[in-house]
């Protein structure tokens, strides 16, 4: 069973706060590592797609990193906005299939 | 395009009753994901498709759960007979050209089912 942990289950900071979560995953059989990004009564969207150990992405405000030889992956939001309160997904992928793993999310509130 | 189409977006049925949970992919995606959502399960892969054909459905809870591709812009998941513990989100979601990792995938409105 392949099994990808988020950390923590929720979050609530304020707004203009730098906030940090976890995504854990198997270190073997690795082939790429998804984040989501699901608003309520929204679909999950993807936000990044990371393959390589040592990687990093950014997308405005938020960016990630990965470090495949652990198995965990970082997700950062800069100068938290109640517009980032979402529920964020990571999802595995493992190699020789087209099927992602999801964690259980990190459900983020930011208040004014 | 219109991203993922899902129908209908609430079905309220009693138990016992047959469920057709229907998608519409993206144009050209070649890839389809079956999922549902729960509060204790969060997000789970029931079953998915490449060229309409099932490639796994080894997340597929039991007999009573179908599913068909009978074309590429067409996908029906069919529940009979329904239960209350099958009360969920069901997320209908597309890809493209699956061999890549770079391929993220896009997500339909879902489904709110409840079965009575």
């Amino acid at each position: 069973i392949l099994n990808v942990e988020q950390s923590p289950q929720s979050l609530h900071v304020q707004e203009g706060d730098s906030t940090n979560f976890t995504c854990s995953f198997p270190s073997s059989n690795f082939y790429a590592l998804h984040w989501y990004r699901w608003e309520t009564a929204k679909s999950p969207e993807a936000l990044f797609v990371m393959t390589l150990n040592g990687d990093e992405k950014k997308k405005g405000r938020i960016s990630a990193t990965l470090n495949t030889k652990e198995g965990y992956s970082y997700l950062y939001i800069k100068g938290s906005q109640p517009e980032d309160s979402a529920t964020y997904l990571c999802a595995f992928r493992p190699g020789g299939y087209n099927k992602l793993i999801f964690g259980a999310g990190t459900r983020l509130a930011v208040h004014p | 395009d219109a991203g993922v189409i899902q129908s209908p977006r609430h079905e309220v049925t009693e138990m016992g009753q047959e469920v057709t949970l229907r998608c519409k992919p993206i144009s050209g995606h070649d890839y389809l994901f079956w999922y549902r959502q729960t509060m204790m399960r969060g997000l789970e892969l029931l079953i998915y498709f490449n060229n309409n054909v099932p490639i796994d459905d080894s997340g597929m809870p039991e007999d009573r759960f179908s599913a068909k591709m009978p074309n590429a812009s067409f996908s029906t998941l069919k529940i009979q007979p329904s239960e209350p513990r099958d009360s969920a989100v069901y997320f209908c979601a597309s890809s493209l050209h699956g061999g890549g990792a770079y391929n993220e995938q896009f997500f339909g409105p879902g489904t709110r089912l409840t079965v009575l």
